[in-house]
């Protein structure tokens, strides 16, 4: 089993739909918990930031995890087709350097 | 603007060459970091190094090669040993903590 799972999709919308982005993780340590966005052949650029369980807000991005069901999420709202991409999600935990482990990402399609 | 330049974007390799991909950062992060992806399979470890002169064989280290003799620079060589080299690299870096990774651009690497 991974350490992290995520559904690789695609996920197909219309524009303006609100999007539900998901990973399960298995390593209780973790508690720094990221999504990265990816636009075809580019680099992942880190998009939202969370530390333990809660909610994090940023524009019509909102980011979830719910420790105790080792669940974290990703909202998109109004979806637009330029959040087209691949969503991975990137969780670590613990002191000093911390490797970063990553879901396998699910790309996201906008329709217009 | 600080960031991180892997350089070439493109690569074509002939069988039996050995080729080496460029990174460089300005961001003085301690840790850097090589991914390779693969359609379908996500972000695969290769080599990571947390300080100058010291590097470690993340999962998929076989057919590759690193150094690090500068804080600024961690190249990676692909060599005639790595049968199936195809595919999309990027180079990472962070600092000490839990706070992210910053992405390259990637280099998208053919065997010819």
């Amino acid at each position: 089993q991974k350490e992290v799972e995520q559904d690789p999709g695609p996920l197909s919308v219309p524009e303006g739909a609100i999007v539900s982005l998901n990973c399960t993780y298995s390593n209780s340590a973790f508690q720094y918990f990221m999504w990265y966005r990816q636009y075809s052949r580019k680099g992942p650029e880190l998009l939202m930031y969370t530390y333990s369980s809660g909610n994090k807000e940023d524009g019509r991005f909102t980011a979830q995890v719910d420790k105790s069901s080792k669940y974290i999420s990703l909202f998109i709202r109004d979806s637009q087709p330029s959040d087209s991409a691949t969503y991975l999600c990137a969780m670590s935990g613990g002191t000093g350097f911390q490797k970063l482990v990553f879901g396998t990402g699910t790309r996201l399609l906008v329709s217009p | 603007d600080g960031g991180i330049t892997q350089s070439p974007k493109y690569l074509f390799r002939k069988e039996g060459q050995n080729v080496t991909l460029s990174c460089e950062q300005n961001l003085n992060h301690d840790a850097m970091y090589w991914y390779r992806q693969d359609p379908g399979q996500g972000l695969r470890l290769i080599y990571y190094s947390q300080i100058v002169n010291d590097f470690q064989k993340g999962d998929i280290a076989e057919g590759y090669s690193v150094s690090r003799e500068k804080k600024e620079s961690f190249p990676l060589t692909v060599t005639s040993a790595q049968k199936n080299p195809t595919a999309f690299y990027l180079c990472a870096s962070s600092n000490r903590g839990n706070y992210g990774y910053t992405f390259g651009s990637g280099t998208r690497l053919t065997v010819v």
